[in-house]
């Protein structure tokens, strides 16, 4: 199957300071990729929907300014969390949909990175 | 508000037996549900997805049902095998938008 690999895998900062993750399809290309965060025993909270070539589009209550997403090739979407503190602490993972008609088809397959585990001290 | 329940919120079965697990799920817009194992830690793989004139799917030992006029999804998982100890999220929307439910962790004992 596809790969979308994350790296890094887990980080931890001081809180203040900011924090890019990188999230990669390896054998595919993705106009579009999701960015998520997975709180302890809850569920996958979709952030944004980052787009190549244009503006990330994002949930309702997630700061843009925060959280920057650039989307620089077909291959490569990044996540800042800029000035990051403790309460951002969190399982932040990416995925990349795949398959006939991309996002606009029902059946598209989604393969999800491995995560990257951010803990702001 | 977009919803997706999942009962129980876990389970612990002997290597060998089966187990269904459940979904709810109160979202709109809808035209697909998917099912994914997310092992601890680790981001999430589909096995199964079915759009809503779908009524089963299976993968393997997995098998995911989906009754869209009374919106229950189920997963039915054979002969269990130590290697399925893990979350099984499901979720529902459409292709765009998915809502996640908050899993069942499933935990298979010898």
């Amino acid at each position: 199957g596809a790969v979308v690999s994350q790296h890094p895998s887990w980080v931890i900062c001081k809180s203040g300071t900011s924090v890019k993750i990188e999230c990669r399809s390896l054998d595919f290309q993705a106009t579009t990729m999701f960015w998520y965060r997975q709180f302890p025993k809850q569920s996958l909270m979709l952030m944004a929907t980052s787009n190549e070539g244009s503006k990330a589009t994002y949930e309702q209550g997630v700061e843009k300014d925060k959280f920057l997403i650039n989307h620089a090739s077909l291959t490569l979407s990044t996540l800042t969390v800029t000035s990051a503190h403790p309460e951002d602490s969190s399982f932040y993972i990416c995925s990349a949909p795949r398959g006939a008609g991309g996002i606009r088809g029902n059946s598209y397959e989604q393969y999800f990175g491995p995560g990257t585990r951010l803990t702001v001290t | 508000k977009n919803q997706v329940e999942q009962s129980p919120q876990s389970l612990i079965i002997l290597e060998g037996k089966n187990c269904t697990l459940q979904c709810n799920y109160t979202v709109s817009p809808f035209s697909n549900l998917r099912w994914y194992k997310q092992d601890t830690g680790r981001g999430p793989v589909s096995l199964t997805i079915m759009t809503f004139s779908e009524n089963t799917k299976s993968n393997g030992r997995y098998t995911a049902t989906l009754d869209a006029d009374t919106k229950q999804s189920s997963l039915h998982i054979t002969a269990s095998q130590l290697s399925d100890s893990a979350s099984y999220i499901c979720c529902a929307g459409t292709a765009s938008k998915l809502t996640f439910g908050t899993g069942t962790r499933l935990q298979v004992t010898l």
